[in-house]
């Protein structure tokens, strides 16, 4: 148990463009998840903790109306990259807890966007 | 603010080899530890959580260890595979329940 989806796996835009990314929970209900945002090379950067329901919630220099996420149910979250550039580029990881933000996450396969 | 660090940033060893990945976190008020493994383009999988009133955990070859006061743990794999290549990346929560991550150390076992 405890599967996270993410699609697509994959994307290639246009630069300006928007794209939208799914995160869904496969066999539970997540009350909350995460998004996460990783350079080559680099670590896992936390960008917003997402809840059914309600606006979500993010870091410190991520930019609410670039990177809008949408928690409508509680098997799925969506983060759309609005008018995406270059430096946008990034492999984008989603996680998913069952009951509270204090259990195991866990992860999806990831998002590779490249922005042309 | 909590930062962790991970050495060393890279590891090549010949195949059987037991190896010992380091992480160290500055603030020692942590929920858990949670080691993952990440394979090239991949999302994680994890490989062992360790809560705050722990010491280590064990799954198969692999073995973790805690030191909260020191603001320490360490992954300990032995008899090292090819199958072991990847990115091992180490995680804590903290008291806002945030997963902060490591930069991770890729490891190559040769065979």
């Amino acid at each position: 148990g405890a599967v996270v989806s993410q699609h697509p796996s994959w994307v290639i835009c246009k630069s300006g463009t928007s794209v939208k990314i799914e995160c869904r929970s496969l066999d539970f209900q997540a009350t909350t998840m995460f998004w996460y945002r990783q350079f080559p090379k680099q670590s896992l950067m936390l960008m917003a903790t997402s809840n059914e329901g309600s606006k979500a919630t993010y870091e410190q220099g991520v930019e609410k109306d670039k990177f809008l996420i949408n928690h409508a149910s509680l098997t799925l979250s969506t983060l759309t990259v609005t008018s995406a550039h270059p430096e946008d580029s990034s492999f984008y990881i989603c996680s998913a807890v069952r009951h509270s933000t204090t259990d195991t996450q866990y992860f999806g396969p990831g998002t590779r966007l490249t922005v042309l | 603010k909590q930062e962790v660090t991970q050495i060393p940033a890279a590891l090549s060893v010949p195949e059987g080899e037991n190896l010992v990945l380091n992480c160290s976190f500055t603030d020692s008020a942590i929920y858990n530890l949670q080691w993952f493994r990440q394979d090239p383009g991949k999302g994680l999988t994890s490989l062992l959580l360790i809560q705050s009133s722990q010491r280590e955990q064990t799954s198969g070859r692999l073995n973790a260890s805690l030191d909260k006061s020191s603001g320490r743990s360490t992954l300990y794999i032995a008899a090292s595979q090819p199958g072991d290549s990847a990115t091992y990346l180490c995680a804590v929560m903290d008291s806002s329940y945030k997963l902060i991550f490591g930069s991770g150390t890729r490891l190559l076992v040769r065979p």
